[in-house]
């Protein structure tokens, strides 16, 4: 059964670029689904933020594109967020999650634990 | 991007109550809905996909239904483990949205 567990830093200053990882266990990200990132800010709804698929192919919500960069590392069974010139309003739960095979656009079948992140100096 | 709005945003009941939320799409996105369910402090869980297939393991007393714009899910028999938040999510197009969330609680 494919686990999903988030890791990173729950403080980020200001301006500063915000890091996750998604650690897969129990199955490979070299594998045919769309690995990604979902946040959920305090007491809000969620917030799709994008996924990058096994053979690299990446796509974000246009809302952030310019500043998230997903990516792949297959020799470690990760996948890792990268969010630049964070404000408050990027304070959030941030889950990472896996998309349904053989779906695109997909639902999101495996979820993460997710971790908070504040945005604060 | 195509918008979800849930009704309502909240809803008192009781278990064994038969209860109803309904999710519009602000264009059709065919059958590509799915439930989620999402207790405090825990990740969403799939409930629902492809607007009334279950998820193996979600209960028969969960139904989706719908196709379009429109789509309703519906708990036949309130459990006290069913009182949580309810988030529709297209995947029709990117970007991927959700509904706001309906508040199911214990009246």
């Amino acid at each position: 059964q494919v686990q999903l567990q988030e890791s990173g830093p729950g403080l980020v200053k200001p301006s500063e670029t915000l890091s996750l990882t998604c650690t897969v266990s129990g199955g490979s990200v070299n594998s045919n689904y769309y690995w990604s990132w979902v946040r959920q800010p305090p007491g809000k709804g969620l917030e799709w933020i994008g996924y990058i698929y096994f053979s690299g192919g990446t796509n974000y919500d246009p809302s952030l594109k310019s500043r998230v960069t997903i990516s792949l590392d297959t020799s470690k069974n990760q996948f890792s967020l990268r969010l630049s010139s964070v404000t408050a309003a990027d304070t959030a739960v941030y889950y990472c999650a896996r998309g349904a095979s053989g779906y695109s656009p997909y639902y999101m079948d495996v979820w993460g634990k997710g971790t908070t992140v504040t945005v604060s100096s | 991007d195509i918008q979800m709005t849930q009704s309502p945003s909240s809803l008192s009941a009781s278990v064994g109550d038969r209860v109803t939320i309904t999710c519009r799409a602000s264009q059709g996105i065919s059958k590509y809905l799915a439930w989620l369910q999402q207790k405090p402090g825990r990740p969403p869980k799939s409930l629902i996909y492809d607007a009334s297939t279950l998820q193996s393991g979600v209960p028969s007393r969960f139904t989706g239904s719908g196709y379009g714009t429109d789509f309703t899910l519906t708990i036949s028999s309130l459990q006290p483990e069913d009182f949580a938040t309810y988030y529709c999510q297209h995947y029709y197009t990117y970007p991927i949205t959700f509904g706001q969330g309906t508040r199911l609680e214990i009246k």
